[in-house]
């Protein structure tokens, strides 16, 4: 079936620094991308979303990048804060109307 | 703002017990889900459904029951309880088929299976 690969597991970046983290997904009709955030101990609550209509997307700090020739998304982190620190996964709709998601990327903000 | 609510947020059970999960939502979404979550994955969908009364297979629906008797609550029962099925659960709801709109997710539920 289709597949999303999101890397890295762990990331670890001081504060003021930047922090991508990517996702390759396999079906060609993905429309619809989806970054949730998941703080230590809560839910997971939506972070940023873009159509394939779309190629960037921007806000809370962070910006998305979508390259539908790659079949690869990215959530770029231009400058961390402690805020930050959390579980971030991508989510990628398939053909069969159900989201794909990535396995997370725990991120820690270092002082 | 909009609310779903998980019960229980932690359970420990025996093997071949049975375990009911609740979720109920106050946002009038007509598609609720449940997802489980295991240490270094990303969320698989178990059930989900678009209508009270009727509920659809997911992805890993084996082992799993569901139940929507309304449209603000949806259950997760498993009859009989096994190792493998500790996990962390979490329901959610949407607008849309979940695919185009956004998700709201209850705070999980911690399953403990001994």
């Amino acid at each position: 079936g289709e597949q999303v690969e999101q890397r890295p597991p762990h990331l670890s970046v001081r504060e003021g620094d930047s922090a991508v983290i990517t996702c390759t997904y396999t079906d060609p009709n993905s429309y619809y991308f989806f970054w949730y955030k998941q703080e230590p101990g809560a839910s997971l609550q939506l972070l940023m979303k873009v159509f394939s209509s779309t190629e960037i997307n921007e806000g809370q700090g962070f910006t998305v990048l979508l390259n539908k020739k790659d079949k690869r998304l990215s959530l770029n982190l231009t400058a961390a804060h402690p805020g930050d620190s959390a579980a971030y996964f991508c989510a990628v709709s398939a053909s069969n109307y159900q989201l794909i998601w990535g396995s997370g990327t725990k991120l820690i903000i270092k002082p | 703002e909009a609310a779903v609510t998980q019960s229980p947020r932690s359970k420990v059970a025996v093997t071949g017990g049975k375990v009911t999960l609740s979720c109920h939502q106050t946002n009038n979404h007509d598609y609720m889900y449940w997802y489980r979550q295991d240490t270094g994955h990303g969320l698989r969908l178990i059930h989900y459904s678009y209508v009270a009364d009727s509920t659809e297979k997911g992805d890993i629906p084996d082992g799993y029951k569901a139940s929507r008797p309304s449209q603000e609550n949806f259950s997760l029962i498993l009859e009989l309880a096994s190792l493998s099925q500790t996990a962390v659960y979490f329901c959610a709801s949407s607008d849309g088929t979940g695919v185009t709109g956004q998700l709201y997710f209850g705070e999980g539920s911690k399953l403990t299976v001994l």
